[in-house]
């Protein structure tokens, strides 16, 4: 069975500073790995999503994460966090046949002036 | 604008009387799935559609009915609801039977049940 697992349900950072979300999936078999981003009172939005090939994918909104399959790892990163970015992020995966999307429970990011 | 669009957003209902959230997507998408968000829980999926007239539970159907009668609308029924189905719900979308396609979301529906 799948799953997801976000570390963290809640981050803080500095204006500028390095952002962090870690998230790691199990899956029988090779996943569908997206980054969702949820801004108040609104849907999900796409951040960036791996199916196959490049396993360093960029998004939106200066944001990549990086497929690592050894550490069955998806952190999403962003080298200097902008007060915009405050927002709840979920990491979700899904099995190349069923028809499932397993979402993370998400990790609610601050950011500092 | 491609888009979902759910109704209502809100709603503050009693224990018991039967309601219908509706959902509607002008994409053309083969697939729909409505969820439930929990705080610490994230979205759990809890019916989802790969065409008309075709319908499955996810991960928490009890209590929630779907039909699927045409392909751009997705109603979630609750037919008796319940306080513990007060909740955030979402609708959401995507092209084809490829759970590689990212899933476009509704804005939510924000449901109380006293």
């Amino acid at each position: 069975a799948q799953s997801v697992t976000q570390l963290g349900s809640h981050v803080s950072v500095s204006e500028g500073a390095l952002v962090l979300l870690r998230c790691n999936y199990s899956s029988s078999v090779p996943p569908y790995l997206f980054w969702y981003v949820q801004y108040p009172n609104q849907g999900l939005q796409l951040l960036l999503k791996y199916t196959t090939g490049a396993t360093l994918v960029k998004g939106i909104n200066g944001f990549e994460a990086e497929f690592k399959k050894s550490e069955t790892s998806f952190h999403l990163t962003k080298p200097s966090a902008h007060m915009s970015d405050a927002a709840e992020y979920f990491c979700a995966v899904s099995d190349g046949g069923g028809f499932k999307t397993i979402f993370g429970a998400g990790t609610r990011l601050f950011v500092k002036a | 604008e491609a888009q979902v669009t759910q109704n209502p957003r809100y709603l503050i209902t009693v224990t018991g009387k039967k309601l219908t959230v509706t959902c509607s997507q002008n994409m053309n998408h083969e697939y729909m799935s409505w969820y439930r968000q929990d705080p610490g829980l994230g979205l759990r999926q809890i019916y989802y559609s790969m065409n008309v007239e075709v319908t499955d539970k996810g991960d928490v159907p009890e209590g929630y009915k779907v039909s699927r009668k045409e392909k751009r609308n997705f109603p979630l029924i609750l037919e008796s609801p319940s306080p513990n189905q007060t909740s955030l719900y979402f609708c959401a979308s995507r092209p084809g039977d490829r759970s590689n396609q990212p899933q476009h979301f509704g804005d939510g529906t924000r449901l109380s049940i006293l």
